[in-house]
C-alpha cells in the first residue's frame, strides 16, 4: 500500500528557507489520479493547506503564502518537496505531505508528518 | 479564523449519538463543494473519515457519517466509544481563494 514519508531539517533559521521532501512508496507519484499536498499544523492550531503539485509539475498554492512557496516534483525518485523562504516563527510547525485525489479533492493517505522549528 | 466553522467541542457519553457542525459560505460549501471529514487521534496524522460528504474510506465503521445541506454539513457519530475520543477536522474547496480550506477542528470528549 501506499505510504508518504517526509524528510528534512527539524530546526530553521529565521529568515532562511524551509526545505522538506516527501518520500512516496508503494505507488507511483505518476499516476494522473492524484495531486500530491503540503499541509501544517502549529501545535495546538488546527491545519493549514500550504499547496498541491501535480506530477506534470503544475502547481496550486495557498493565496496567503504563495509568494514564499516553492513546490517542485521528481518523478525518478517518486518524490515531491517543498520550499518555504523567509520564514518566521510562525512557521514552526509540524508539516504534513498527502496524497490529494483530483476526483474527490480529498486527502486520503497522510504522511506521518515532520517538526519544524524556526529558531535562531 | 478558519474559513469553514466548527464548534471548538462536543461532548458525549459512552453509546450516545453526537454531531459536529461545518458552516461555510456561497464560495466553497454553498458552491456545491463536496466536504470531507478527518479524524485525528493525539500525537497522530489526521486521517480521512468521510469523503464527498457522505462516503466512507474501507475500514471506516458505519457509525460515523456524514451529510450536507446548503452552506453547512454535518458529522454524526453513533453508539459513541472512548476510542473516538479526537479532534474532527471539515475540509472543502474554496473558489474565491481557489485552494482547499479546512475548520478550526473539533475535540470530541468521551465522558
Amino acid at each position: 500500500q501506499v505510504q508518504l514519508q517526509e524528510s528534512g531539517p527539524g530546526l530553521v533559521k529565521p529568515s532562511q528557507t524551509l526545505s522538506l521532501t516527501c518520500t512516496v512508496s508503494g505507488g507511483s507519484i505518476s499516476s494522473g489520479s492524484y495531486y500530491w499536498s503540503w499541509i501544517r499544523q502549529p501545535a495546538g492550531k488546527g491545519l493549514e493547506w500550504l499547496g498541491r503539485i501535480y506530477t506534470s509539475g503544475s502547481t496550486n498554492y495557498n493565496p496567503s503564502l504563495k509568494s514564499r512557496v516553492t513546490m517542485s516534483v521528481d518523478t525518478s525518485k517518486n518524490q515531491f518537496s517543498l520550499k518555504l523562504s523567509s520564514v518566521t516563527a510562525a512557521d514552526t510547525a509540524v508539516y504534513y505531505c498527502a496524497r490529494d485525489r483530483r476526483n474527490f479533492l480529498a486527502f486520503d493517505i497522510w504522511g506521518q508528518g515532520t517538526m519544524v522549528t524556526v529558531s535562531s | 479564523q478558519s474559513v469553514l466553522t466548527q464548534p471548538p467541542s462536543v461532548s458525549g457519553a459512552p453509546g450516545q449519538r453526537v454531531t459536529i457542525s461545518c458552516t461555510g459560505s456561497s464560495s466553497n460549501i454553498g458552491a456545491d463543494y463536496d466536504v470531507h471529514w478527518y479524524q485525528q487521534l493525539p500525537g497522530t496524522a489526521p486521517k480521512l473519515l468521510i469523503y464527498g460528504n457522505s462516503n466512507r474510506p474501507s475500514g471506516v465503521p458505519d457509525r460515523f457519517s456524514g451529510s450536507k445541506s446548503g452552506t453547512s454539513a454535518s458529522l454524526a457519530i453513533t453508539g459513541l466509544q472512548a476510542e473516538d475520543e479526537a479532534d474532527y477536522y471539515c475540509q472543502s474547496y474554496d473558489s474565491s481563494l481557489s485552494g482547499r480550506v479546512f475548520g478550526g477542528g473539533t475535540k470530541l470528549t468521551v465522558l
